[in-house]
């Protein structure tokens, strides 16, 4: 069984200043981790994903995510918000192994960002 | 770039009305993927397909619901007579092979409104 826990619902920033954006998973095997972001009607599109290579992972648009084992912890950051990055935010949890193929999300974070 | 396109944008049914819900795969993906969002929720699974057959479904996805891949690019959601509760954002999505690694692409997505 897997699960993903987005431990806020909704963080505030304000531009320029730094994005945490927390998710924390539970999952039987060692499970492949995504990030995906929906900005307002659009679709989902992948910022990152680890994928049990490097434990820090680079996306797009300036973000990146931890992959911590010890914690099972696969946090979102990103140095300096821009009013782009103004949307939900998705951490997805996918089984390694296992019966199942299927991946899970998380509730979502909304990211508002002040000018 | 390719892309998941999906069709229509926006449908609006009467309650008990069939609606067709219709998905363009990236052409050499081979899981297809059926989720949905009720507004203000979570991203909830609903079914995979793979080989021509479903591979995985959730409890949502029951005797009202179907899939198919009629042609061999099209991959359709079928809901044969819609409840109210039915009105989310359907989203499709496509994965390229059987790697669990590998992250989901996904479409724009389907609204659906039934009243």
């Amino acid at each position: 069984a897997q699960s993903v826990t987005q431990l806020d619902s909704h963080v505030s920033v304000s531009e320029g200043t730094p994005v945490l954006l927390r998710c924390n998973y539970s999952s039987s095997y060692s499970p492949s981790l995504f990030w995906y972001v929906q900005h307002p009607n659009k679709g989902l599109q992948l910022l990152l994903k680890y994928t049990s290579a490097a434990t820090l992972v680079k996306g797009i648009n300036g973000f990146e995510a931890e992959f911590k084992k010890s914690e099972t912890s696969f946090h979102l950051t990103k140095p300096s918000a821009h009013m782009s990055d103004a949307a939900e935010y998705f951490c997805v949890v996918s089984p390694s192994s296992g019966g199942s193929y299927i991946p899970t999300f998380g509730r979502g974070t909304s990211l508002i960002v002040h000018p | 770039e390719p892309e998941v396109t999906q069709t229509p944008s926006h449908q609006v049914t009467q309650m008990g009305q069939e609606v067709i819900l219709r998905c363009v795969p990236i052409s050499n993906h081979l899981y297809f993927y059926w989720y949905r969002q009720i507004l203000g929720q979570k991203v909830e699974f609903l079914v995979s397909f793979y080989n021509n057959e479903i591979s995985e479904k959730s409890e949502i996805f029951d005797d009202q619901f179907s899939v198919e891949r009629p042609d061999g690019s099209n991959f359709t959601l079928k809901i044969r007579s819609t409840k109210l509760e039915d009105s989310a954002m359907y989203f499709c999505a496509s994965r390229i092979g059987t790697a669990r690694t590998g992250e989901l692409f996904f479409g724009e997505g389907s609204r659906l409104t039934v009243l």
